[in-house]
């Protein structure tokens, strides 16, 4: 069982369009980062949450914190083909200092 | 160096071999992370380091599995007897010093066991 679920497993999508990608927990986290990964390269970071309710922007890209700090989801507003990859979050539990994984969601944004 | 360092990128190894791959972090980082990656699946964690001590393994998925950071820098993780089901992306990254500074990945080591 996988601490951190993802949905969906699978997003194919046309340019323009938006889209929201949900990571969920029974467990608390002290931080949670989201991370894009593309074929053959290692996890690349977007952003890191940290405060509960946090709201964070990155351009085209929107990243919330749930309020009990169980959950997060990434908008992408005007979804582009370079857009395309793996989306990964992770989170660190509290008085943990490790870092777990979701299984991740796979974009496709078709021209 | 800038970056994350993974050696070697690929390697294909036959069923019962022994197997070490090596990841250079930044100077000067202090977490160390090594995770496992299926095809089309996310990293899975395997263990984790603070500078040269081990303080989480529970993710190595054997006794076949070892890795060391004697000098807290350079880390190695070694696969004894490799079986089929080794065959994945060994990703290491290194963090200054916890999540609140985000962690850096290398771009992985692809082991095929044939």
């Amino acid at each position: 069982t996988q601490l951190l679920e993802q949905s969906p497993q699978f997003l194919s999508i046309q340019e323009g369009e938006n889209l929201t990608v949900y990571c969920n927990s029974s467990s608390v986290f002290s931080s949670l980062q989201w991370y894009r990964q593309e074929p053959g390269e290692g996890p690349v970071l977007l952003v890191t949450v940290v405060t509960g309710g946090e709201v964070k922007k990155l351009k085209r890209l929107t990243f919330q914190f749930g309020d009990a700090r169980k959950d997060s989801s990434l908008h992408i507003t005007a979804a582009q083909p370079g857009d395309t990859g793996l989306y990964l979050c992770a989170g660190e539990k509290v008085r943990d200092n490790d870092m777990r994984f979701g299984a991740g969601t796979r974009l496709t944004v078709k021209p | 160096g800038a970056g994350v360092s993974q050696s070697p990128r690929y390697k294909v190894a036959k069923r019962g071999q022994d197997v070490a791959l090596r990841c250079d972090p930044i100077s000067g980082h202090v977490s160390l992370f090594w995770y496992q990656q299926a095809l089309g699946q996310g990293p899975e964690f395997l263990t984790y380091f603070q500078n040269e001590a081990q303080l989480d393994k529970s993710g190595l998925p054997s006794d076949r599995f070892f890795a060391e950071r004697p000098e807290g820098s350079v880390s190695t993780l070694k696969i004894q007897r490799t079986q089929q089901e080794d065959s994945a992306v060994y990703l290491c990254a290194s963090s200054l010093r916890g999540l609140y500074y985000g962690y850096t990945f290398g771009s992985g080591t692809r082991l095929t066991v044939v």
